[in-house]
């Protein structure tokens, strides 16, 4: 069964630096999403993307996170200056329509020192 | 705004019993109601959706749920319980959508099961 899969599991950073996350959604998906699950709390909406384009982002997804879809496989999500409050799990997800299940990669668990 | 509710941090069966793990919900709206779970160190499974028909919904790994509009409730049952079914669950409601949004999911704040052999 196709699956969404997230590189890399982990990633440890300092403060004020960039990060990007990378995702490769299952190939005949349209929506793409972003969350976030901070340790011990609700999976968060990020920010989703259809047709080459943000298509809806939360009061999290500030100016200082970007989402690309570079090559027609990878999904990206950039966090320009990491804060210590940016750690967390970060999950995509794709779906093949707004009315489809979506599918979630293992995530990427992002520390921030 | 719409929200899911999962009233119970954390449910204890015993291998072999039934199950249900609660969730209620309130949108505008017809609600796209579904039920995750989630295994350690791992991202969320599907196990089913609600999006319109029967009441009872049907899903992966033997899990059904019941839709209940009266109560805004979507309770998840499982007729006997395995100790592998131990794992984080989330009830989620697809936020208000157009044909080229896709619909944030709203999660609940997960009911951790034990089963117990």
């Amino acid at each position: 069964e196709p699956e969404v899969t997230q590189t890399p599991s982990h990633q440890v950073t300092q403060m004020g630096q960039e990060v990007i996350l990378r995702c490769v959604p299952i190939s005949n998906h349209l929506y793409f999403y972003w969350y976030r699950q901070i340790l011990g709390q609700k999976v968060e909406f990020l920010v989703s993307f259809y047709n080459n384009e943000i298509s809806e982002k939360s009061e999290i997804f500030d100016d200082q996170f970007s989402v690309e879809r570079p090559d027609g496989s990878n999904f990206t999500l950039k966090i320009r200056s990491t804060k210590l409050e940016d750690s967390a799990m970060y999950f995509c997800a794709s779906s093949s329509g707004w009315n489809q299940p979506q599918h979630f990669g293992d995530g990427t668990r992002l520390s921030i020192l | 705004a719409q929200s899911v509710a999962q009233p119970e941090d954390q449910v204890n069966v015993a291998e072999g019993n039934p199950l249900t793990v609660k969730c209620t919900y309130s949108v505008s709206g017809n609600p796209y109601l579904f039920w995750y779970v989630q295994y350690p160190n791992r991202g969320l499974q599907f196990l089913l959706k609600y999006i319109t028909g029967d009441n009872l919904v049907k899903g992966s790994y033997g899990f059904e749920a019941e839709f209940n509009k009266s109560q805004t409730s979507f309770h998840l049952k499982k007729p006997s319980a395995l100790v592998s079914d131990s794992a984080l669950y989330f009830c989620a409601v697809r936020d208000k959508y157009t044909d080229n949004q896709g619909g944030k999911l709203i999660f609940g704040q997960g009911t951790e099961l034990s089963v117990k052999p």
